[in-house]
């Protein structure tokens, strides 16, 4: 299982996010995912093995952690960041999504 | 350019048959390392994994689906299908396939716009 926090984070622009995922259970080779999800859009990926950023995604987002915790980290909150933000598991089967974190702008 | 598209009923009755086609382009399941992944997403809530299948044919499931979902390439080679049975007004949401490969530790990293699908008599 994999428990995001908080529910949801109201920032102003420019401000720093951080958000959490903690595992149930210590989560393979460190195969810990985030994907951002806008509304009315599919999800897009943008970090794999912990903190490795996919194609395309700006360096001001940050992937950290191991074992059971882990942070997505937005330095310079931009109003295009809005969006809800979930952590994926791909250590072990079944794989399994976070309950998801929504970033909003003050 | 890596592209899929899922596309299927919009409506389906319960104890039905959900039957939702995977169209692959700029890539070929044949290919060792890649994948297409199942998610769903019922209305407001969070995402679900289902499945995956790999170019070895090689397949997982969600043990809580299992008895219910089977994912098979097919019938063309650029093409995936999710078939679930016995559906339920629980099953109704949106179904994306996605790419994966090796490369990002197979997760799904191109989706496909998703196909939204409704249970309901």
């Amino acid at each position: 299982v994999l428990t995001q926090s908080p529910a949801t984070l109201s920032l102003s622009p420019g401000e720093r996010a951080t958000l959490s995922c903690r595992a149930s259970q210590s989560v393979t080779s460190n195969y810990l995912a985030w994907f951002q999800q806008k509304p009315g859009q599919a999800p897009r990926l943008l970090m794999y093995r912990t903190s490795n950023r996919a194609t395309g995604i700006p360096d001001r987002f940050t992937g950290s952690g191991s074992g059971t915790e882990f942070t997505l980290t937005i330095s310079g909150l931009d109003p295009e960041d809005v969006a809800v933000y979930y952590c994926h598991q791909a250590g072990t089967s079944p794989r399994t999504f976070g309950q998801g974190t929504r970033v909003e702008i003050k | 350019q890596i592209t899929l598209k899922e596309s299927g009923p919009t409506l389906v009755s319960p104890t039905e048959t959900l039957t939702v086609t995977c169209s692959l382009s700029g890539f070929s399941l044949s290919t060792p390392k890649v994948g297409v992944g199942w998610v769903r997403q019922p209305p407001g809530k969070a995402l679900e994994w289902l499945g995956l299948i790999y170019w070895d044919d090689d397949k997982r499931y969600s043990p809580s689906l299992k008895s219910r979902l089977t994912i098979t390439k097919g019938p063309s080679e650029s093409q995936v299908v999710l078939t679930l049975t016995n559906v339920d007004p629980a099953d109704t949401g949106t179904y994306y396939c996605a790419h994966t490969e090796g490369s990002v530790s197979y997760v799904p990293d191109v989706w496909g716009p998703g196909i939204s699908v409704s249970v309901s008599s």
